[in-house]
């Protein structure tokens, strides 16, 4: 199993540009979720899934949209990308909803985005 | 509200030396506990997490961490850190229901002189 993976790993962009990053796990687990990374501010929550089909706004969710169009894969999008948004940026999936409580996050290995 | 406090940003000990790590949470059910390590570059790996029973809870790497409840605290202990040890270290609450999202802590920036 590879876990969860994260593509690209770095991206660099413009202001104004918009850019997609992906994840993907193989683990079959129904919760995924997007998080940054800032120093000093340990990680915070963008968005997160529940299931196929279903997203919902985490604590920092402005600026960024996700779709769980399938079970495996949860897409974070910037629209257009601003230098606030430099960032590393983790995905993470878990089993949480399959057993009715918050379960471990396995995390990705992380993006790497900077804005210019 | 919802939150994590890791009062020490940054801890330096000596390789063989104890270690530990504090972790104070703010919930207002009963907490799920979890303790991440992130070693430079790399994303985040599970240490140990506490759910119910014993609340001494055991950990890979050596790890161990108590629940106090009457502290509201979870910290992280190891009786000798070894120069791999050296990582950023999270600490992280959530609620016993699906819908319950992750709080992470800051983290705590861990360094070990050899």
């Amino acid at each position: 199993n590879a876990g969860v993976t994260q593509t690209p790993k770095f991206r660099v962009l413009k202001t104004g540009q918009s850019m997609t990053l992906l994840c993907a796990q193989d683990m079959n687990h129904e919760y995924m979720y997007w998080y940054r990374q800032d120093p000093g501010m340990g990680l915070r929550l963008i968005h997160y899934s529940v299931g196929e089909g279903t997203t919902a706004k985490g604590e920092v969710p402005d600026g960024y949209n996700v779709s769980r169009l399938k079970k495996q894969n949860f897409l974070l999008g910037l629209e257009s990308a601003a230098p606030s948004q430099t960032s590393v940026y983790f995905c993470a999936s878990s089993y949480s909803f399959q057993r009715g409580s918050t379960d471990t996050q396995y995390f990705g290995p992380g993006t790497r985005l900077t804005v210019l | 509200a919802q939150s994590v406090t890791q009062p020490d940003i940054h801890i330096t000990v000596s390789e063989g030396a104890s270690l530990e790590l504090r972790c104070n949470y703010s919930y207002g059910a009963t907490p799920y506990l979890f303790w991440y390590v992130q070693s430079p570059g790399q994303g985040l790996q599970l240490l140990l997490k506490y759910f119910s029973g014993d609340t001494l809870v055991q950990g890979i790497k050596g790890f161990e961490a108590e629940f106090k409840r009457s502290q509201s605290s979870f910290n992280l202990r190891k009786p000798s850190v070894h120069w791999s040890d050296a990582a950023e270290y999270f600490c992280a609450v959530g609620g016993k229901t699906s819908y319950d999202k992750v709080i992470f802590g800051p983290g705590t920036s861990l360094s070990v002189i050899p």
